[in-house]
């Protein structure tokens, strides 16, 4: 178990472009899912995959946000033009769907800078 | 509404000056309670999964409990390494996918 990856760990770019993440999460994992912390705030919830299916969205995802999970392993994460306001720390994590709950494990993040 | 507060926001503590921090919950039927350990810049690390009121789990200095109502993580003589944010964040019987995070409860730990 090598746990939750993510690439990269830093990221700077400027205001109006397009920035790509990548998740693997645990390989025994079905459940994937993104989040978005700021500084001084738990982790908010962008969306969720069980296997290949986005099954959740966030209201507060624009569309400018976009996530696939196309083999029902890793997942990316898609900016499209991007904005100050999008500068955060963005989160993978994964679950199984066996057992009492859904504990979720996290991956060590991937900082966004925008300039 | 399901929501979660921490409290304290901060908390300093001397090297083995033991205290509790407090996580008070309001969710339409719990179905998990979670414990993060989350360092700056990192993403958070998974502590503990209480389900049921009068649940109790430990791990080394670190003790959390669970009522109807909140929970305490208790630290036991803690230690400079134990400084970092401790997040709390529970799921619904209706949604257990997606969590509900209280702010979290910065601890620091002087030697």
């Amino acid at each position: 178990d090598t746990g939750v990856s993510q690439d990269p760990r830093h990221k700077i770019t400027k205001r109006g472009q397009n920035v790509t993440f990548r998740c693997d999460p645990i390989s025994e994992h079905n459940r994937l899912y993104w989040y978005r912390q700021t500084l001084g705030q738990g982790p908010e919830f962008l969306t969720y995959f069980q296997n290949e299916a986005q099954l959740e969205k966030s209201r507060l995802l624009s569309d400018r946000f976009s996530a696939e999970r196309p083999k029902g392993s890793f997942s990316t994460l898609e900016i499209q033009r991007t904005e100050q306001g999008d500068s955060a720390m963005y989160l993978c994590a994964s679950s199984d769907t066996g057992g009492r709950s859904d504990t979720q494990y996290f991956g060590p993040g991937t900082r966004l800078t925008v300039l | 509404e399901d929501q979660v507060t921490q409290s304290p926001e901060a908390l300093r503590l001397q090297e083995g000056e033991s205290s509790s921090l407090n996580c008070s919950y309001t969710v339409s039927g719990l179905r998990g309670l979670f414990w993060y350990r989350q360092d700056p810049g990192k993403g958070p690390e998974f502590l503990f999964t209480l389900y049921s009121a009068g649940e109790e789990k430990e791990k080394e200095r670190l003790k959390a409990t669970l009522t109807k109502k909140e929970s305490f993580l208790h630290i036991t003589a803690p230690k400079p390494e134990d400084s970092a944010t401790y997040l709390c964040a529970v799921s619904n019987a209706g949604n257990n996918r997606k969590l509900i995070w209280g702010l979290g409860t910065s601890l620091a730990v002087n030697p």
